[in-house]
């Protein structure tokens, strides 16, 4: 089955910098990388998401990359705002019929005003 | 259009008793999912689910844990004879079946077995 690694695991940042988080995957049939923010206390929340047939997708802040020969995608979040801290999950789906949906284990990220 | 309801948002539980931790997918969503969350850790898969079919179980605990999710009615997780280590946030997801992959999360069921 899919395996799905996310780095770093805590991440903090200064308001007005940039934040990076970094996942790999090991389903090369894997088409599917959404991306999830959890608040404390909170369900998680989709944010943005990516398909295989590009490698870049933008949304204000928000921008997400794919490198699909080396199996990995990235989040990006410029200029940072105290609300931006959560907990940020990557996932991906399996080649399965069904599409189930991995997730990596999160990196907690805390905006220091 | 509601979202994904579970209920309740809070349980307490004694060690032996059962746990019964309700789902309910948004409209037109025909697929349901639960993950499991730890504190300070990420979702781990336990089942996933269409009406009347567990299509992959593959994450549940081999005793103690079942799910349906019947042709009318929530989705049901059960749990029995909790231990401690069952305590943990669990989480249910939709998806509407055009789009299976895109997961809209309740606001999950926190367990707490004493």
């Amino acid at each position: 089955g899919e395996n799905v690694e996310q780095h770093p695991s805590t991440l903090s940042v200064q308001e007005g910098d940039s934040a990076v988080i970094k996942c790999t995957y090991s389903d090369s049939a894997s088409n599917y990388f959404p991306w999830y923010k959890q608040e404390l206390g909170k369900r998680p929340q989709l944010i943005i998401d990516i398909r295989s047939n590009v490698g870049e997708k933008k949304d204000q802040r928000i921008a997400v990359t794919l490198n699909k020969t080396a199996k990995h995608f990235s989040l990006h979040i410029t200029e940072t705002q105290p609300e931006d801290s959560a907990v940020y999950f990557c996932a991906a789906t399996d080649s399965g019929g069904y599409q189930k949906v991995t997730f990596g284990t999160g990196t907690k990220l805390q905006v220091i005003p | 259009n509601a979202g994904v309801m579970q209920n309740p948002r809070h349980l307490v539980r004694r060690r032996g008793q059962e746990a019964r931790l309700r789902c309910s997918p948004m409209k037109g969503h025909s697929h349901v999912y639960w993950y499991r969350q730890l504190p300070e850790e990420g979702l781990k898969f336990m089942v996933y689910l269409q009406k009347e079919n567990i299509i992959d179980e593959s994450g549940m605990p081999k005793e103690r844990f079942s799910a349906e999710f019947p042709k009318e009615g929530p989705s049901i997780l059960r749990i029995q004879q909790v231990v401690r280590g069952d305590s943990a946030a669990y989480f249910c997801a939709s998806s509407p079946p055009t789009q299976n992959e895109k997961l809209f999360f309740g606001s999950g069921t926190q367990l707490s077995v004493l």
